[in-house]
């Protein structure tokens, strides 16, 4: 079964380091997300992109955060610097169609895990 | 905005029936989602609703829909030890189709 990857799994950093994440959706998917979950929280949408084009990216901190998406299939998810308040997981979906409805059902990875000190 | 409204935790006895329920916002969201969550895991699909539907059984699964009063729940018949999870209820929400996620219930089963 097509699956969502990300890597690394688990990323431990210094605070002002930067660090970046890699999602790899399933393969056909337009469509791919990126999610920060705090620990007892859900998940909360960082970036959306349609292909190459980020269609919504207005929770993404864009002073530290950047995210690209350059062929339109795999991407980054970078932090530079990264704070203390950044521990969380990062979790990447994918879906293939653009709107809501079941064939644009989002489909997680197993997330990397950030911690700061 | 507003939240996604669902329990916290939840304890069962294995072999019984879990019941999680959720209070969702947007009374036109086309859409209602269970999503798992084993421990350092990703999200996994459990099921969805279409909003014109009142009931959606799958295996032990059950959800219902109550529109009128935005409720949503999800039954897990027969509760077993690998149902043990954080489950999230999700709903679409907004001209732009945004997924909106509650803070997730953790079923805890009991021996």
């Amino acid at each position: 079964e097509a699956e969502v990857a990300q890597s690394p799994r688990y990323k431990i950093t210094e605070k002002s380091q930067a660090v970046a994440f890699w999602c790899d959706p399933i393969s056909g998917h337009a469509t791919l997300y990126w999610y920060r979950q705090i620990l007892g929280q859900g998940p909360e949408l960082l970036v959306q992109f349609q292909d190459e084009s980020v269609v919504d990216d207005s929770q993404l901190p864009k002073d530290r955060f950047s995210a690209e998406r350059l062929k339109g299939v795999d991407s980054t998810l970078k932090i530079q610097p990264a704070e203390l308040g950044d521990s969380a997981m990062y979790l990447c979906a994918s879906s293939f169609g653009t709107g809501a409805g079941n064939t644009d059902t989002q489909y997680f990875g197993p997330g990397t895990r950030l911690t700061v000190l | 905005g507003e939240d996604v409204e669902q329990s916290l935790f939840l304890s069962v006895r294995e072999g019984d029936s879990s019941v999680i329920n959720c209070t969702y916002t947007d009374s036109s969201s086309t859409y209602l989602y269970w999503y798992k969550q084993e421990p350092g895991a990703g999200l996994q699909l459990l099921t969805y609703i279409f909003s014109n539907m009142d009931m959606k059984q799958d295996q032990r699964l059950t959800v219902l829909l109550n529109k009128k009063d935005k409720h949503l729940s999800l039954r897990i018949a027969d509760t077993q030890t690998g149902d043990s999870a954080i489950y999230f209820c999700a709903e679409i929400r907004g001209r732009d189709d945004k997924i909106i996620f509650g803070k997730g219930t953790r079923l805890h089963i009991l021996p």
